[in-house]
């Protein structure tokens, strides 16, 4: 199974509104990265929050993390027709002496002009 | 953004012929990774290369192999494709060290029929 769940699936928003996506995930971990991906692009490193910080902004982006409940939010305040995309929680683990990035399924966001 | 390029960019091929995706970076960094993406699966990892001629697998490795001969050059072959693998390809590279996020390129989309 997947080491990163975000929920929701999908969520449609008018612009102007707040868009809050969640991520779980199972094992401990070095961090935890989010990613955005607009269509037919490669993925776009929004923001990386280490295990040891539990709050993380970059402009409109706030990022949680809560390592006894293993899980993350992503927060986009007052969203634009532009932030409609696919957004992905990574969390980064240390194995075999490197760092890999385990994926969720992502959260398909829309914001409706 | 990140110096990588993902050549070609789209290929049809036939079931049972051999194909290589490449991966090209002008960051100079040691460390770069091989994707696959699929509907309801997210971003899985094939294989990663941690400097020239070192490689390891990831979660997904079977029918692909990779070579690193040159520290801007990774390459993903499938020996004899199947329709399964039918997917988009993504390569990326990181930084040395932990906690440092990915870059990615623009993905291959690859039809095997």
């Amino acid at each position: 199974s997947q080491q990163g769940e975000e929920d929701p699936q999908a969520l449609s928003i008018q612009e102007g509104e707040n868009a809050t996506m969640n991520c779980s995930y199972k094992t401990s971990i070095n961090n935890l990265q989010w990613y955005r991906q607009n269509s037919g692009r490669g993925l776009v490193h929004l923001i990386l929050i280490r295990s040891n910080e539990r709050e993380k902004h970059s402009g409109r982006l706030r990022v949680t993390l809560d390592t006894s409940k293993k899980s993350s939010s992503l927060l986009i305040t007052a969203s634009r027709a532009a932030d409609t995309a696919s957004y992905f929680c990574a969390t980064g683990l240390t194995q075999g002496g490197s760092e890999k990035l385990v994926f969720g399924k992502g959260t398909k966001l829309t914001v409706n002009p | 953004d990140a110096g990588i390029t993902q050549s070609p960019r789209h290929k049809v091929t036939e079931t049972g012929t051999p194909v290589t995706l490449r991966c090209h970076q002008t960051e100079n960094h040691r460390y770069m990774y091989w994707y696959r993406q699929d509907p309801g699966h997210g971003l899985r990892l094939i294989h990663y290369s941690y400097g020239v001629k070192d490689t390891d697998k990831g979660e997904v490795s079977d029918g692909y192999s990779v070579s690193r001969s040159k520290t801007e050059d990774f390459l993903l072959t499938l020996e004899s494709a199947t329709s399964s693998q039918t997917s988009v390809y993504f390569c990326a590279i990181r930084g040395h060290g932990f906690n440092q996020p990915q870059h990615f390129g623009d993905g291959t989309r690859l039809s095997i029929l």
